[in-house]
């Protein structure tokens, strides 16, 4: 099993630009997480979502929108981005709220 | 919402001593705390995690306690050794509907094991 796999790995933005963060896990899980890690800081809750078709906001969702099709993939969108975004993504998969999370090795986004 | 607080942010200790971390909690519905390692430039990790009805857990040099009563958890590592250091992460869940399908995550702290 690759587990919860991330990509790119690195990325420059310009301020206004758009990407996707992809994010696919291998385990079946049904609940997935998106998370943003500033340096020194701890982890944000951006999206989260508990089953296909199903999301939901966490902490800091501005500026970011989510979808999850299906069970394995669960891609987070920048539409405009903005140097407040510059920070470290991690996803995260599991099988349930109260089961061991599993992070993928995280996406570094630099917004200049 | 939860509110979850990790004290201390940075801990520094002499090889082959203890280091305990601390967390409170602000929901009382809270019942599940787990606790994650994150070594530099990877994603953390579970390491240890404890449901309220248990008051401890242990894992060879790591344990964890909970206090329900005072809404505080505690990380215990025994025998440290430098591949201990790392950033520990505290977190907790409730089950009420309100609060959600996720967990809240303490800011962290920062483990040095000095050799």
């Amino acid at each position: 099993n690759a587990g919860v796999t991330q990509t790119p790995k690195f990325r420059i933005l310009k301020i206004g630009q758009s990407m996707t963060l992809q994010c696919t896990q291998d385990m079946n899980h049904n609940y997935m997480y998106w998370y943003r890690q500033d340096p020194g800081m701890g982890l944000k809750l951006i999206y989260y979502s508990v089953g296909a078709g199903i999301t939901d906001k966490g902490e800091v969702p501005n500026g970011y929108n989510v979808s999850r099709s299906t069970t394995e993939d669960f891609p987070l969108r920048l539409e405009l981005a903005a140097p407040s975004q510059t920070s470290v993504y991690f996803c995260a998969s599991s099988y349930s709220i109260r089961n061991e999370q599993f992070f993928g090795p995280g996406t570094r986004l630099t917004v200049l | 919402g939860e509110n979850v607080e990790q004290h201390p942010s940075t801990l520094s200790v002499q090889e082959g001593d203890s280091a305990v971390i601390k967390c409170t909690y602000s929901d009382s519905a809270s019942n599940y705390f787990p606790w994650y390692k994150q070594e530099l430039g990877k994603g953390p990790q579970l390491i240890i995690d404890i449901r309220s009805n248990v008051g401890e857990k242990k894992d060879q040099r790591i344990a964890v306690t909970l206090n329900k009563t005072a809404k505080h958890f505690s990380l215990h590592i025994t025998e440290t050794q430098p591949e201990d250091s790392a950033v520990y992460f505290c977190a907790a869940s409730s089950e009420k509907k309100s609060s959600g399908d996720k967990l809240t995550f303490g800011t962290g702290t920062r483990l040095a094991v000095r050799p």
